[in-house]
């Protein structure tokens, strides 16, 4: 079946750290992927999503890229604030498909000051 | 506007008894999902309704679980005969359409059965 498999967290940075957070899938067709995040205390909100190959997300500074060479879409970001700590998701939606998501385990991501 | 409210936000619950959450979507959205999140796990896709109509139902664990949703609006997903495994973080989202990207989520509903 359908599956993304990310990072193991928990992830801990120094303020202004490079972050890199990795997903990849798994799909018998061609989905769209997104990553999506919840700060602590709120519910999940979308962060950024590619809907093809070759696709880049980005919003807030983070950035992704659907690479179906490697079926991964690693999040990455250049230089991280505290404000930054949140729990990660990485999901799927096939196309053609009912539509529900697909989710990662989640990465929880920490920035110390 | 308003986005996706759940209720109760949290809920304590005896082994056995019946428990209802409640989700209500923003207003136009037609398609609803309801999604669990266990302890450390990533979310589970449990249902997903088109209006009323419920045209995925894959993902309901057992029998105990079912849910319903009046045309366009609410939801509710009831859990008969709780059990302990049932305890989780039940989420709802909605979206504009079922052939549209992004899913709103709602802050959750915590079940806890004890």
């Amino acid at each position: 079946g359908d599956s993304v498999t990310q990072m193991e967290g928990p992830v801990t940075l120094s303020e202004e750290a490079f972050l890199t957070i990795n997903c990849t899938y798994t799909a018998t067709g061609y989905p769209s992927l997104f990553w999506y995040v919840q700060y602590p205390g709120e519910g999940l909100q979308l962060l950024l999503k590619a809907t093809k190959a070759d696709d880049k997300g980005s919003n807030k500074g983070f950035e992704a890229t659907y690479r179906k060479e490697t079926t991964s879409f690693h999040l990455e970001k250049g230089s991280v604030q505290v404000s930054d700590s949140a729990v990660y998701f990485c999901a799927l939606i096939l196309s053609g498909s009912a539509r529900q998501l697909t989710f990662g385990s989640g990465t929880q991501l920490t920035v110390l000051p | 506007g308003a986005g996706v409210s759940q209720s109760p936000s949290n809920k304590v619950t005896e082994k056995g008894k019946d428990v209802e959450l409640r989700c209500d979507p923003i207003s136009g959205h037609t398609a609803l999902y309801w999604y669990r999140q266990r302890l450390g796990q990533g979310l589970e896709f449990l249902i997903y309704f088109q209006g009323n109509s419920a045209p995925d139902k894959s993902g309901l664990p057992s029998d105990r679980f079912s849910a319903e949703r009046t045309g366009e609006s609410v939801s509710t997903l009831t859990i008969q005969r709780t059990q302990q495994e049932d305890s989780a973080v039940y989420l709802c989202a909605s979206s504009l359409s079922g052939r549209t990207y992004e899913q709103y989520f709602g802050p959750g509903t915590r079940l806890t059965v004890t």
